[in-house]
C-alpha cells in the first residue's frame, strides 16, 4: 500500500488553459474526495465519489470544474479556462466507508499556479 | 452552516513541554465525528486523533489527547512531551455522518517546537 498518489505535484499554466489532475487512492478505498487549499486556509471540500458515483458536486467552485472517477479507481479533476484565482493546492483523499467518521487519507496535493 | 474556528494562527512550545491547541465548531447535526490532522511542511496531512461525538470519553493517542466539550462545541488538542517532529500545521475538522463524511476544516494552527 503506497498511500494516496497525486500527479502532477506542481502545475504551472497560463490563464485560459485547461488543466487536469489525477488522483490514485488507496486500492481498497471506495470513497474519494477532492479539496482545495489556498494559502492560510484550511482545505475546502469540492466533491466526492463513492465507487464511480459522484454523490456530491454542488460545492464545485464553478462550472469550469469537473471531476470523474470512471471505474471507481483513480479520479481526475479538470479545470477549464483557468483563472488566476484558481491558483491553490488541490488535495485528494480516500477512505473506506464504515458508516460514519471515515478516516480520510490525503495525498501530497497538486499545486497549481496560474500565470 | 458548518464552521470550524481555530483562534490561534501560530503557537510555539519548548521541546518536552505541553501545549494545547484550541478548536470550536458549529453544527446543528447530532451525528458527527471530530478530527485533528497534522500537515508537516511540504508533506501530506496525516491523522493525529479522532473523536466520536456520541462518546463522552476523550480520545487519546500516545502523547496526543483531546478535551471534547460537546455542549460548548469545543475540541482542543493537547500535545504532551512535545518533540521537534511535532512542528507542523494542525487542522481541526469534523464530518457529519449523513452527508457523505466530507470534512469541514478550520484555518489551522502553525505549531513550532523549539529545541
Amino acid at each position: 500500500d503506497t498511500g494516496v498518489s497525486q500527479d502532477p505535484r506542481h502545475k504551472i499554466t497560463k490563464r485560459g488553459q485547461n488543466v487536469t489532475f489525477r488522483c490514485d487512492p488507496i486500492s481498497e478505498h471506495n470513497r474519494l474526495y477532492w479539496y482545495r487549499q489556498t494559502l492560510g486556509q484550511g482545505p475546502e471540500f469540492l466533491t466526492y465519489f463513492q465507487n464511480e458515483a459522484q454523490l456530491e458536486k454542488s460545492r464545485l467552485l464553478s462550472d469550469r470544474f469537473s471531476a470523474e472517477r470512471p471505474k471507481g479507481s483513480f479520479s481526475t479533476l479538470e479545470i477549464q479556462r483557468t483563472e488566476q484565482g484558481d491558483s491553490a493546492m488541490y488535495l485528494c483523499a480516500s477512505s473506506l466507508a464504515v458508516g460514519g467518521g471515515d478516516i480520510q487519507y490525503f495525498g501530497a496535493g497538486t499545486r497549481l499556479s496560474v500565470l | 452552516a458548518q464552521t470550524v474556528t481555530q483562534s490561534q494562527p501560530e503557537m510555539s512550545v519548548q521541546e518536552a513541554e505541553t501545549v494545547t491547541l484550541s478548536c470550536t465548531y458549529d453544527t446543528s447535526e447530532n451525528n458527527y465525528y471530530l478530527f485533528w490532522y497534522k500537515q508537516p511542511p511540504s508533506r501530506q496531512m496525516i491523522l493525529v486523533i479522532r473523536q466520536e461525538a456520541y462518546k463522552q470519553q476523550n480520545a487519546t493517542e500516545n502523547r496526543f489527547s483531546v478535551n471534547f466539550q460537546k455542549a460548548a462545541k469545543s475540541f482542543s488538542l493537547k500535545i504532551s512531551d512535545s518533540q521537534l517532529g511535532d512542528t507542523a500545521m494542525y487542522f481541526c475538522a469534523f464530518s457529519i455522518t449523513n452527508t457523505g463524511n466530507q470534512f469541514y476544516f478550520g484555518t489551522g494552527t502553525s505549531l513550532t517546537v523549539i529545541p
